[in-house]
C-alpha cells in the first residue's frame, strides 16, 4: 500500500551498528505502530504512537527506541544492533474509531545483523 | 493477558480445494478480529474484520470467516482455492475495551497452493 512507506527496504548491518528505518504515511492517521515479525513467531508490538507527543512501549520494546517526528513519520531505531534483531520489521498506521481500529501496513524492512 | 493461536502451521492443498484455516483467542472482553495475508515478497494486506454484527463476514477474493464466540473463534474459510491464494495468514485481535488498536497476531499459517 503506497500510502504507507518504509525506508530502507532492505540492511545488512553489523553488530553494534546504530540503525534507523523510517516509516511515512499519507493516510492522515494519527496513530502509528511498529512490528517485527519472526518466521512461527507472527508479528509482535515493539512500539507504538498515538500522536506526535504520545510513545508507549509494546510486546517487545527492549533494544529499541523511536521518534515520532510529525504526524506522518515515526522512526525505529536499534541503538546497537545485534543478530536477534535480524527480522522483517513492519510499521503500520490506523485511525481511531471508537474501539474499531483497522491497521494498514506498510511494505516492510529486512533488516539483517551480522 | 490476549493471545491468539493458529492451529495450522503450514497447508498444502491442491487448486479447487476447499480451506478452512483455525483461528482461536484467548480474552474475555469484546474483540475485533482481523485476517490479513501476506502474499510472497509483500507487505501485510487485510482480506476481512468483524466489530459487530453478522458473524458471517465476507472479504475480498473470495474469503470469508465466521465468528462464533463461544468457541472464542475466527476461521478462514474459501470453497475453491487457487494457486493466487499461495501466501501466509494471519489472525489478529485487538481488545475493544481501552481503544488501544493494538494487535495480537497469531503465528500465521502458510498456505501453499498446487496448481
Amino acid at each position: 500500500d503506497a500510502d504507507v512507506t518504509q525506508t530502507p527496504r532492505n540492511r545488512i548491518t553489523k553488530t553494534g551498528k546504530r540503525i534507523m528505518l523510517e516509516c511515512s504515511q499519507t493516510k492522515g492517521h494519527d496513530r502509528m505502530y511498529w512490528y517485527r515479525q519472526d518466521p512461527g513467531l507472527g508479528l509482535r508490538l515493539i512500539y507504538y504512537s498515538f500522536d506526535v507527543k504520545d510513545i508507549n512501549k509494546g510486546e517487545i520494546s527492549d533494544g529499541y527506541s523511536v521518534s515520532r517526528q510529525a504526524q506522518a513519520k515515526f522512526s525505529l531505531s536499534l541503538e546497537s544492533a545485534i543478530p536477534n534483531q535480524t527480522a522483517l520489521y513492519f510499521c503500520a498506521t490506523s485511525e481511531p474509531g471508537q474501539g474499531t481500529d483497522t491497521q494498514y501496513f506498510g511494505p516492510g524492512t529486512r533488516l539483517t545483523v551480522l | 493477558a490476549q493471545s491468539v493461536s493458529q492451529h495450522n502451521h503450514h497447508v498444502i492443498l491442491s487448486e479447487a480445494a476447499s480451506l478452512e484455516l483455525g483461528c482461536n483467542y484467548s480474552y474475555g472482553g469484546t474483540v475485533n478480529l482481523f485476517w490479513y495475508v501476506q502474499y510472497p515478497g509483500q507487505h501485510l494486506q487485510l482480506l476481512l474484520k468483524y466489530f459487530s454484527g453478522d458473524p458471517l463476514v465476507k472479504g475480498i477474493k473470495g474469503f470469508e470467516a465466521e465468528f462464533i464466540k463461544s468457541k472464542f473463534s475466527f476461521n478462514l474459510r474459501k470453497p475453491s482455492v487457487q494457486w493466487s491464494d499461495t501466501a501466509e495468514y494471519f489472525c489478529a485481535v485487538n481488545a475493544r475495551s481501552g481503544n488501544t488498536g493494538k494487535l495480537i497476531f497469531g503465528q500465521g499459517t502458510t498456505l501453499q497452493v498446487k496448481p
